[in-house]
């Protein structure tokens, strides 16, 4: 089946540095979604990718498709403590009507 | 707008007793729904998903079964829970089948 694979596991920074994770699928997508989980909290949609290398920014927050549509990135610009909390990507194929979620990345920024 | 209510927000429950988590979704027809565990490792498994009425596809093989009784409410139970059932559950509805899942806020389940 699906596999949605997430790099890295967790992740520890200074407020003010970069952060990025990375997501690879086993199988073509047809989108990738990221989602943010605060501790203690449930996980809220970020944004959506449908286009081989779509490129799509949120203020400090830039997430890439990849040409081949098997992986994604979000990288986060000068983290803010507000940033704290696990990013997961969500991978589709068309040949599946529901979402594999990889295990996500946690970040923990501190000021 | 929509929104989407989920209860009891914590439970503690003994081995071997019954199960029922209810999920409603407000501001909506019609709406996908998803039934998600995450455990320790914080990675999100599906458990079951509907598209319509009475329409309930499993993901994973257990001891958990899922009822979509009206339109918008969503209900996770089981006969006897087990030690391994503990964790969040999450439900989750979406508009299609290729567009974003709006969570709700989720049951923490401990068995003991």
């Amino acid at each position: 089946g699906q596999q949605v694979m997430q790099i890295p596991q967790y992740q520890h920074v200074q407020e003010g540095e970069d952060f990025t994770t990375y997501c690879n699928s086993s199988t073509t997508l047809s989108n990738i979604q990221w989602y943010k989980q605060r501790p203690g909290g449930h996980p809220v949609f970020l944004i959506q990718l449908v286009k081989s290398g779509e490129v799509k920014k949120q203020k400090r927050l830039t997430f890439q498709f990849g040409e081949a549509k098997k992986n994604s990135s979000l990288h986060i610009t000068a983290t803010q403590t507000t940033d704290v909390g696990t990013y997961f990507c969500a991978g589709q194929d068309s040949g599946y009507s529901t979402l594999t979620f990889g295990k996500g990345t946690m970040l923990l920024v501190s000021p | 707008s929509q929104t989407i209510h989920q209860w009891p927000a914590t439970l503690v429950q003994p081995v071997g007793s019954p199960l029922s988590l209810e999920c409603t979704v407000e501001g909506t027809s019609n709406p996908n729904l998803y039934w998600y565990r995450q455990a320790a490792g914080r990675g999100l498994q599906l458990l079951f998903y509907s598209v319509g009425i009475g329409q309930i596809s499993s993901e994973v093989p257990q001891n958990l079964s899922a009822s979509r009784p009206q339109d918008r409410q969503f209900i996770l139970s089981s006969k006897k829970l087990l030690l391994s059932d503990s964790g969040f559950y999450l439900c989750a509805w979406s508009p299609g089948q290729y567009n974003e899942q709006f969570f709700g806020p989720g049951t923490r389940l401990t068995v003991l």
